[in-house]
């Protein structure tokens, strides 16, 4: 298995544009957590699906971000207009409902550099 | 809520040193437990885990054990490496939330030869 796959591993973008950012879970994996993490704030949920569902977005941090699973596999995330202090590398995750003791397994992250 | 708090860092150890990383935790329910460790630039990887009570998790030369009585799960290793330098986040799950986890804040230890 390919594990989880995130894309782009870095972004660089002028404060203003559209940032999206992609994940695709393993294969059978039902749940999807997007986290955020920076030096100041630590690891911080943003939203979470399950099924496709979304499940919890209470960490979203305001109406510019927005997260979509348009299919079991596929996740975006999206920040539109973007600002600098979205700069932090962000991570999506996956884990298999049923089995709460499975554990999540993490990609490899998009570092988000907003200038 | 659930929580879990570890145990302040950095932490900085010589090589083949004894390591320890306090975990404890707080849950409306009986959780599973887990460390994942994250090496400079990757994402958190899954290292060890328990899901009841006196299960011992183990990995890499890593340890806990999941003891009910103190709501705890420290992280042990007899004889640390360089290579051992990482961040290292405590976390459980219920059997709730569609397996959502709720993660410590991570304890940064670094290994000097």
């Amino acid at each position: 298995d390919a594990g989880v796959i995130q894309s782009p591993r870095h972004e660089v973008t002028e404060m203003g544009q559209e940032v999206t950012l992609r994940c695709k879970l393993i294969s059978g994996h039902n749940s999807l957590f997007w986290y955020r993490q920076t030096m100041m704030r630590g690891l911080e949920l943003l939203i979470y699906f399950n099924n496709n569902v979304p499940i919890d977005d209470s960490g979203m941090p305001e109406d510019r971000f927005s997260a979509k699973m348009p299919n079991a596999s596929f996740s975006t995330l999206k920040i539109q207009p973007s600002e600098p202090r979205d700069s932090a590398v962000y991570f999506c995750a996956s884990s298999l409902e049923r089995e709460a003791n499975y554990g999540y397994t993490f990609g490899s992250g998009t570092r988000l550099t907003v200038v | 809520g659930d929580s879990v708090t570890q145990m302040e860092g950095p932490v900085t150890l010589s090589e083949e040193a004894f390591l320890t990383i306090n975990c404890t935790y707080t849950a409306t329910g009986y959780p599973s437990l887990f460390w994942y460790v994250q090496y400079p630039g990757e994402g958190l990887q899954l290292l060890l885990k328990a899901t009841k009570a006196d299960d011992k998790g183990s990995n890499k030369g890593f340890e806990a054990t999941y003891r009910k009585e103190t709501t705890s799960f420290h992280l042990e290793k007899g004889s640390v490496q360089v290579s051992d330098s990482a961040v290292y986040f405590c976390a459980l799950t219920l059997n709730t939330n569609a397996g959502k986890s709720t993660f410590g804040d991570g304890t940064t230890l670094t290994v000097k030869p």
